[in-house]
């Protein structure tokens, strides 16, 4: 099955600096990658995502990078505010085909952007 | 649109007591999941519904876990005779196919005493 690794477990920046959360995943027919945050107490709320007819993604603040060949896709955060401050998922499964459109998630990124 | 409710948002039960759990998905939404969440982990895909009908349960641990969609009212994930291990945080999420995000709700925190 699918296997996410997600980096760093916990990232701690200052005010107004980019914030970049990495993702490696292992089955090559995953063609479909969200990011989540989720505060505390919350459930995850989607926030950006990518499929694999794509190299690049951007909204606002925020941009997502895939490389299918090496199997890796990023979180770019650029100009983080306190309000970024949450834990951050990555995700990857296989949409289409008959697929059951499953998420196998990452063990989730720390983000505390300091004042 | 109310997004996907989850109730309760906290539940206690006693070893061996049964708990279930309850998803309404979004308007509209056909496609229903649970994930669990333990403590400082991702979360675990566990069961895949569709009105009526299981897709794929194959997340979900063969004994005491069970799950339904039923064609009117809520999804529920039902774990009987509950161990301390099973305490959690139970997400639910819905769809409607798979050219969209899945949207999640607030989750029920389980623990089991």
């Amino acid at each position: 099955g699918e296997n996410v690794e997600q980096h760093p477990s916990t990232l701690s920046v200052q005010e107004g600096d980019s914030a970049v959360i990495k993702c490696t995943y292992s089955d090559s027919a995953s063609n479909y990658f969200p990011w989540y945050k989720q505060e505390l107490g919350k459930g995850p709320q989607l926030i950006i995502d990518i499929r694999s007819n794509v190299g690049e993604k951007k909204d606002q603040r925020i941009a997502v990078t895939l490389n299918k060949t090496a199997k890796h896709f990023s979180l770019h955060i650029t100009e983080t505010q306190p309000e970024d401050s949450a834990v951050y998922f990555c995700a990857a499964s296989r949409i289409g085909g008959g697929s059951n459109y499953k998420l196998t998630f990452g063990k989730g990124t720390l983000l505390t952007v300091n004042p | 649109n109310a997004g996907v409710m989850q109730n309760p948002r906290h539940l206690v039960r006693r070893r061996g007591q049964e708990a279930r759990l309850r998803c309404s998905p979004m308007k509209g939404h056909s496609h229903v999941y649970w994930y669990r969440q333990l403590p400082e982990e991702g979360l675990k895909f566990m069961v895949y519904l569709q009105k009526e009908n299981i897709i794929d349960e194959s997340g979900m641990p063969k004994e005491r876990f069970s799950a339904e969609f039923p064609k009117e009212g809520p999804s529920i994930l039902r774990i009987q005779q509950v161990v301390r291990g099973d305490s959690a945080a139970y997400f639910c999420a819905s769809c409607p196919g798979q050219n969209y995000g899945y949207t999640f709700g607030s989750g029920t925190r389980l623990t089991v005493v």
